[in-house]
C-alpha cells in the first residue's frame, strides 16, 4: 500500500519569514496530494491540494509543489503569521476508483513574533 | 450548509465496555471515511462507504471494530469490549462521492479515553 513520509515533524520560524514542509510517496499511481491544518483540538481543514496534471499550485500565501519522477511534494508558506501556527498534514491518494487518503504523520509550525 | 458533525464531542469508558460513536454527513454527501488519530501521530484509514455499502474494511484494527451506515446519511462506529490502545480521537469525514478524488471534510472528531 501506499507509505507517506512527512519532514520535519516540527519547524520553528519567525514571522515573516517562509516555511517548507516536505512529502514523499511510494505509490506512484497516487495522483491526488491534499494538505491540510488542524488548530489544537480543532478538526483538520484543507488548505490546499493538488494533482497530478500540474507541477505548482498556488493560493496567496500558500504554494504546493509536486515532482511526480521523484515522488515528493511540497508545502510553500511565505510571510507566516502567527495563526498559520498548527499542525500541518500531508496526503496522498490515487483518486478516481480509490478513496483512501494516507497520511503523513504531521508538521507541528511555530510562528515566533 | 452544516458541516460534518460528531457525537459524542468526548467519551471516557472503562475497559471491557462497548462504545458507539455517531457521524453525521454533510447533506448530499455519499461518501463517508472513518479515521483514527492517535496522540501525536497521523490519520489512520479505517473504513469508508460509497451509499450503505463497506467495500473495503481493510483498515480496521480488530473485530471488535465495525461500522455501518443507514439511509445513506449517518455512521456509526462501534468499539466492542474496548482496550487502553483504543483510545484515540475518531474521525469522520464526508465527500461528495468517492471517486475523482472529491474534497474530504473532517469533523471536529470524538475523543475517546479508556481507563
Amino acid at each position: 500500500g501506499e507509505n507517506v513520509e512527512q519532514h520535519p515533524s516540527t519547524l520553528s520560524v519567525q514571522e515573516g519569514d517562509s516555511a517548507v514542509i516536505k512529502c514523499t510517496y511510494s505509490d506512484s499511481a497516487s495522483n491526488y496530494f491534499p494538505w491540510y491544518k488542524q488548530e489544537l483540538g480543532k478538526r483538520p481543514q484543507l488548505i490546499i491540494d493538488i494533482r497530478s496534471n500540474v507541477g505548482e499550485k498556488k493560493d496567496q500565501r500558500i504554494a504546493v509543489t509536486l515532482n511526480k519522477t521523484a515522488k515528493h511534494f511540497s508545502l510553500h508558506i511565505t510571510e507566516t503569521q502567527p495563526e498559520d501556527s498548527a499542525v500541518y498534514f500531508c496526503a496522498a491518494s490515487k483518486g478516481a476508483g480509490s478513496y483512501q487518503l494516507t497520511f503523513g504523520k504531521g508538521t507541528k509550525l511555530s510562528v515566533i513574533p | 450548509g452544516a458541516g460534518v458533525s460528531q457525537s459524542p464531542s468526548n467519551k471516557v469508558t472503562e475497559k471491557g465496555k462497548d462504545v458507539e460513536l455517531r457521524c453525521d454527513p454533510i447533506s448530499g454527501h455519499t461518501a463517508l471515511y472513518w479515521y483514527r488519530q492517535s496522540l501525536g501521530q497521523g490519520l489512520e484509514f479505517l473504513i469508508y462507504f460509497q451509499g450503505n455499502s463497506a467495500p473495503d474494511k481493510s483498515g480496521l484494527p480488530s473485530d471488535r471494530f465495525s461500522a455501518e451506515r443507514t439511509g445513506g446519511s449517518v455512521s456509526t462506529l462501534t468499539i466492542q469490549r474496548t482496550q487502553q490502545e483504543d483510545s484515540a480521537v475518531y474521525l469522520c469525514a464526508s465527500s461528495l462521492d468517492a471517486g475523482g478524488a472529491k474534497t474530504q471534510y473532517f469533523g471536529p472528531g470524538t475523543r475517546l479515553l479508556v481507563l
